[in-house]
């Protein structure tokens, strides 16, 4: 799997939008980029994926560049909640049922009244 | 929905303890991990089991050991509970083609 590199932390005012970047330059093309977050003293809850469309549901929107080698996870008007640690895995979609997942340390996301 | 349920939110034990975590999917999913997170370092997969009595180490499974008896459990096991092994543990699965990973609430070990 690529390996995909995130800011540590950042803030982002309530009812903003809140842009979350990630870089994953050694992408391959049959890979896809999945975005989970993880609330405090809650499991990660996967978000969206895409490949090389952009993607929109009800909790966010993901932005792919043409060249595939970062994408940023838009989360339209932010609230309170959505403070958490926002991952990015960028891995083949139907990989063989014994491959492993792998969590990097992610962004943390404030959202400031 | 698909629920991953940990049995333990909370454990406190000693060192030297032999420590089961219990996780239990309730659909049917081939594939579970355990994750262990702890500051600063994200998730670490500690193992993964892709079907019963089958599992693979992560990467760092280290003082840890697995069972799958069944399908919809998986458990992890600290044979000697050491304080390097106060963590957040977090149990997930997901079904074999599908690439959505569903996770327990976890379960907060801390070793004394």
């Amino acid at each position: 799997d690529a390996k995909t590199t995130q800011p540590p932390s950042m803030d982002c005012a309530e009812g903003r939008a809140a842009n979350l970047p990630c870089n994953h330059s050694t992408i391959s093309g049959n890979e896809y980029v999945y975005w989970y977050r993880q609330i405090h003293s809650q499991g990660p809850q996967y978000i969206i994926h895409g490949l090389k469309n952009n993607e929109t549901n009800e909790m966010a929107s993901l932005i792919i560049t043409e060249d595939r080698k970062s994408s940023t996870l838009i989360l339209p008007h932010a609230t309170l909640r959505d403070t958490a640690v926002y991952y990015c895995i960028v891995r083949v979609a139907f990989g063989a049922s014994y491959d492993k997942v792998i969590f990097g340390p992610g962004t943390s996301l404030s959202v400031i009244p | 929905d698909v629920k991953v349920t940990q049995s333990s939110r909370y454990l406190v034990k000693r060192t030297g303890e032999k420590v089961f975590l219990e996780c239990v999917q309730d659909m049917d999913h081939e594939n579970m991990f355990w994750y262990r997170q702890d500051p600063g370092l994200g998730l670490r997969l500690i193992y993964f089991s892709y079907d019963v009595k089958m599992k693979e180490k992560g990467d760092i499974p280290e003082g840890y050991s697995v069972s799958r008896e069944k399908k919809e459990r998986f458990s992890l096991i600290l044979e000697s509970a050491s304080t390097n092994q106060t963590s957040m543990y977090l149990c997930a699965s997901r079904e074999t083609g599908a690439n959505v990973l569903t996770f327990g609430a976890g379960s907060r070990l801390t070793v004394l």
